[in-house]
């Protein structure tokens, strides 16, 4: 079946402007995660979305960041007055609990660079 | 607090070399560990997922086995070729958190 899918796969912008990013998930998977890729760095968590839960957001850097997922499949991240330190490539994962190993997929990935 | 060190950050080989990437972590209490691979400008694709009850893994060439007692995992990968050039990335979900502790990946390249 389809894979985790993203959009877009590339966006530029310019310091102070909002942002958006899409993540898809595979059909059936209640578990969503958000992750950031900085240039020569390991992946940073962001937020981790399961099911009905209420969203463990420990890892969003500031205030100016926030995610949404609506009807438990389609996951929004919002990135508000965007900073030059903002760029990155962001990739989300899903996975699905009934197959006990959580076993994580991800997207290709949004490269967000700020002008 | 979990802590994963990859070793080593880059290894370059000659193609056919049978190679070890090793992966360690402080909390042994962990629910599963992944390993992914990145090539440049991708996402992760999975390789291989060792649970908590499992010593080891195998895909074709891969291997990967679990020492939870140690504190270690270790990939193996046989007989090497260029298309194996990639990032390496080791993640453990842990603590009763299935937010997994990703490694900075050991830098692959298997030259011709």
């Amino acid at each position: 079946g389809a894979g985790v899918s993203q959009s877009p796969s590339n966006k530029v912008t310019e310091k102070g402007k909002d942002v958006e990013l899409r993540c898809d998930p595979i059909s059936g998977h209640t578990a969503l995660y958000w992750y950031r890729q900085s240039l020569g760095q390991g992946l940073e968590f962001l937020i981790y979305f399961q099911g009905n839960s209420a969203p463990d957001k420990s890892g969003l850097p500031s205030d100016r960041f926030s995610a949404e997922r609506t009807g438990g499949s389609v996951s929004t991240l919002t990135i508000q007055r965007t900073q030059q330190e903002d760029s990155a490539v962001y990739l989300c994962a899903s996975s699905s609990p009934t197959e006990l190993s959580y076993e994580q997929y991800f997207g290709p990935g949004t490269r967000l660079t700020v002008t | 607090k979990q802590e994963v060190t990859q070793i080593p950050a880059a290894l370059s080989v000659p193609e056919g070399e049978n190679l070890v990437l090793n992966c360690s972590f402080t909390d042994s209490a962990i629910y599963n560990l992944q390993w992914f691979r990145q090539d440049p400008g991708k996402g992760l694709t999975s390789l291989l997922l060792i649970q908590s009850s499992q010593r080891e893994q195998t895909s074709g060439r891969l291997n990967a086995s679990l020492d939870k007692s140690s504190g270690r995992s270790t990939l193996y990968i046989a007989a090497s070729q260029p298309g194996d050039s990639a990032t390496y990335l080791c993640a453990l979900a842990s603590g009763g958190s299935y937010i997994p502790t990703f490694g900075r990946g050991t830098s692959l390249i298997v030259h011709p």
